[in-house]
């Protein structure tokens, strides 16, 4: 009953490194979702992907990208890794219905030097 | 956008005492408001939910209450057990904005035995 898995669950990087932070659901969820969590910020939205081949700008995108691999699998990139981008990744997916909950991963803590 | 505000930031009750958080919404067009449990090192964990054509929903020491009119809506916690310990974050969604949720700051819940 693994839900949602995020790869990995740590990561340093210098400035200007590149990573794919991956995701995958096992619960056939239509939609996913990248945030960011940051102190006294709570959970920003990067990236959503509504279907599988749609995705979507949240409040913060800048600096990242996102492939929906397939109906499983949503992964974010950043390119060019910033010091700003330090913070907690929590990947979710949702089920296609309107009024139903996100189901979040473990979340991926990283860091740029 | 909606904008989502959480009060108390923090909060410490005794043992067997009640909790509240509250939260306030600006879309008088938000229909959906989860709450989710986050525990240290985990992702967040949905704890109850509430759709807007319902005013109170209850889950044994849980409960929520809602209030379209003034747009808030609140978390309760009786009987509060050191276990309860952890940050608790509402959210909002909005069908203008698809399928985003936008959350508050988050509220860090002690329960001192």
């Amino acid at each position: 009953n693994a839900g949602v898995t995020q790869t990995p669950k740590f990561q340093v990087l210098k400035t200007g490194q590149s990573m794919t932070l991956q995701c995958a659901q096992d619960m056939n969820h239509n939609s996913m979702y990248w945030y960011r969590q940051d102190p006294g910020m709570g959970l920003r939205l990067i990236y959503y992907s509504a279907s599988e081949g749609t995705t979507d700008k949240g409040e913060v995108p800048n600096g990242y990208n996102v492939s929906r691999l397939n109906k499983r699998e949503f992964s974010l990139r950043l390119e060019s890794a910033a010091p700003s981008q330090t913070s907690v990744y929590f990947c979710a997916s949702k089920q296609g219905t309107y009024n139903s909950p996100l189901h979040f991963g473990n979340g991926t803590r990283l860091t740029v030097t | 956008g909606e904008n989502v505000e959480q009060h108390p930031s923090t909060l410490s009750v005794q043992e067997g005492d009640s909790a509240v958080i509250k939260c306030t919404y600006s879309d008088s067009a938000s229909n959906y408001f989860p709450w989710y449990k986050q525990e240290l090192g985990k992702g967040p964990q949905l704890i109850i939910d509430i759709r807007s054509n319902v005013g109170e929903k209850k889950d044994q020491r849980i409960a929520v209450t809602l209030n379209k009119t003034a747009k808030h809506f609140s978390l309760h916690i009786t009987e509060t057990q050191p276990e309860d310990s952890a940050v608790y974050f509402c959210a909002a969604l909005t069908p203008n904005t698809g399928n985003q949720f936008y959350f508050g700051t988050g509220t860090s819940l002690t329960v001192i035995p």
